[in-house]
């Protein structure tokens, strides 16, 4: 069975300042996705990013990148200038190409940006 | 585009009751997932379906069920309702099986 990890419950930053969240996770597949999730007050779980296992290269979406390292199984999240409105829970998540299409979640980041 | 909607937004039922949420699909995708979020549990896989057919479940007991409409739509019933079901209950839809989820803004059903 695959696990995912958080190992940080809460982390609190300033304004356009960057931060980092971690993720590792458990699997003995090949393929599949990784994602982060973010889920603000209103509580609408929101995608932030994906990766597909068998990319090398990083994705990227705006202030958002992930630092993928398949054979550490490490999986972290780089906000770049953060502001206000990147307060939010986080979650990274993994799914299997094949098989279940079943989202595996962390226990989630709480992230505050401070003014 | 409109995103996933979800009905109700919130639920309040008592305990041994059933009760039935709604999910509508981003417009085109055909497969559809139910979560369960808890604050002990986390986020829960409750089931999956495609093409009217449920193709996954997670370890919930039977008063757990879902289905899927023809045109992509699905409903997902609790009968029997326990204090432990409170919970908010999310749907996510995708284009194809093993794609990318969209979540919509959820249920919260809480059980007196």
């Amino acid at each position: 069975a695959q696990t995912v990890t958080q190992s940080q419950p809460e982390m609190s930053v300033q304004e356009a300042e960057t931060v980092t969240l971690s993720c590792t996770y458990d699997t003995s597949e090949s393929n599949y996705y990784l994602f982060w999730y973010k889920q603000p007050p209103s509580r609408q779980m929101i995608l932030v990013i994906r990766q597909e296992a068998y990319k090398q290269q990083n994705a990227t979406e705006n202030r958002f990148s992930v630092n993928f390292q398949k054979a550490a199984k490490s999986f972290s999240l780089k906000i770049s200038d953060s502001q206000l409105g990147d307060t939010a829970m986080y979650f990274c998540a993994f799914m299997k190409q094949k098989g279940a299409q079943k989202l595996v979640f962390g226990q989630g980041t709480r992230l505050t940006i401070n003014p | 585009k409109a995103g996933v909607t979800q009905t109700p937004r919130y639920l309040i039922k008592t305990r041994g009751q059933q009760v039935t949420l709604s999910c509508s699909p981003i417009s085109g995708h055909r497969s559809v997932s139910w979560y369960q979020q808890t604050p002990g549990q986390g986020l829960q896989f409750l089931f999956e379906y495609f093409s009217e057919t449920q193709r996954n479940k997670g370890n919930f007991p039977g008063r757990f069920s879902g289905r899927q409409f023809s045109n992509s739509r699905s409903e997902m019933n609790v009968s029997t309702l326990e204090l432990g079901d409170s919970a908010l209950y999310l749907c996510a839809s995708s284009l194809e099986r093993l794609e990318t989820q969209y979540f919509g803004p959820g249920t919260r059903l809480l059980v007196l």
